[in-house]
C-alpha cells in the first residue's frame, strides 16, 4: 500500500504570497494518478489538479502541480483569501485510492 | 451538472449497521465510465476511501474495511448505498458519495454526519 505524506502540516502565509504544499509518496507511482484537492471547512473537498499537473474545471491558474516518481508538489501563486483551507493529496493505484493527511493553509 | 446527495441515519447505535444512500441526478449511474465511491472523515482528520461500485454492480473495499462494507446499486432509481455493519465510536464520521472519472473524484456530495452513540 502506498503512502502519501504531506508537508508541511500547517503553512502560515499572507495573502498574496506563494505556497508551496509537498506530498511525497512511499514509492514511486505515476504521474497520471496524483491528484490534489482543496477542503473548506463544512464543505466537500473540491478537485484542483489531476494528473499531477492537469487543473480541473474552473480551477483558476494561480493553482499549479508538478512533481514525479515520489515527490509532487501543489503551487498557490498570489494567495487570495479564498485559497487559505486544507488541502489533500491522493492517489490511485489496484483499485484503491489513498490520501495524504492534510497540509492548512491558514493565514498568518 | 452531475449532483449527489447523500442521506440516512445521522445516528446509529453501536454493534448495528449503519446504511446510507447516495441519489445521482444531472447524470444515469448506467452510463458507464464511472466508479461510484464512498469515501468518510473522522471528526477532524482526514479522508478515507471505503469502496466503489461500477454500474454493474462490480465492487472494490478499502481491505481495512472489507469484512464490514456493502456497497450496492440501484440503477432504476440513479442510487448507489452503502452498508457498513458493526459499527462501533470509531466509524463516527462524515461520510461522502463521490464520483471518480479517471483517477480522481470530480463531483462530491455534500457529506453526512453519522455519529455512533448508544
Amino acid at each position: 500500500e502506498i503512502v502519501l505524506t504531506q508537508s508541511p502540516s500547517t503553512l502560515s502565509l499572507s495573502p498574496g504570497e506563494r505556497a508551496t504544499l509537498s506530498c511525497r509518496a512511499s514509492q514511486s507511482v505515476s504521474s497520471s494518478y496524483l491528484a490534489w484537492y482543496q477542503q473548506k471547512p463544512g464543505q466537500a473537498p473540491r478537485l484542483l489538479i489531476y494528473g499531477a499537473s492537469s487543473r480541473a474545471t474552473g480551477i483558476p491558474d494561480r493553482f499549479s502541480g508538478s512533481g514525479s516518481g515520489t515527490d509532487f508538489t501543489l503551487t498557490i501563486n498570489r494567495l487570495e483569501p479564498e485559497d487559505f483551507a486544507v488541502y489533500y493529496c491522493q492517489h490511485y493505484g489496484s483499485s484503491t485510492w489513498t490520501f495524504g493527511q492534510g497540509t492548512k493553509v491558514e493565514i498568518k | 451538472q452531475v449532483q449527489l446527495q447523500e442521506s440516512g441515519p445521522g445516528l446509529v447505535k453501536p454493534s448495528q449497521t449503519l446504511s446510507l444512500t447516495c441519489t445521482v441526478s444531472g447524470g444515469s449511474i448506467n452510463s458507464g465510465g464511472y466508479y461510484w465511491s464512498w469515501i468518510r472523515q473522522h471528526p477532524g482528520k482526514g479522508l478515507e476511501w471505503i469502496g466503489y461500485i461500477y454500474y454493474s454492480g462490480s465492487t472494490y473495499y478499502n481491505p481495512s474495511l472489507k469484512s464490514r462494507v456493502t456497497i450496492s446499486v440501484d440503477t432504476s432509481k440513479n442510487q448507489f448505498s452503502l452498508k457498513l455493519n458493526s459499527v462501533t465510536a470509531a466509524d463516527t464520521a462524515v461520510y461522502y458519495c463521490a464520483r471518480s472519472g479517471g483517477y480522481s473524484f470530480g463531483y462530491w456530495g455534500q457529506g453526512t454526519l453519522v455519529t455512533v452513540s448508544s
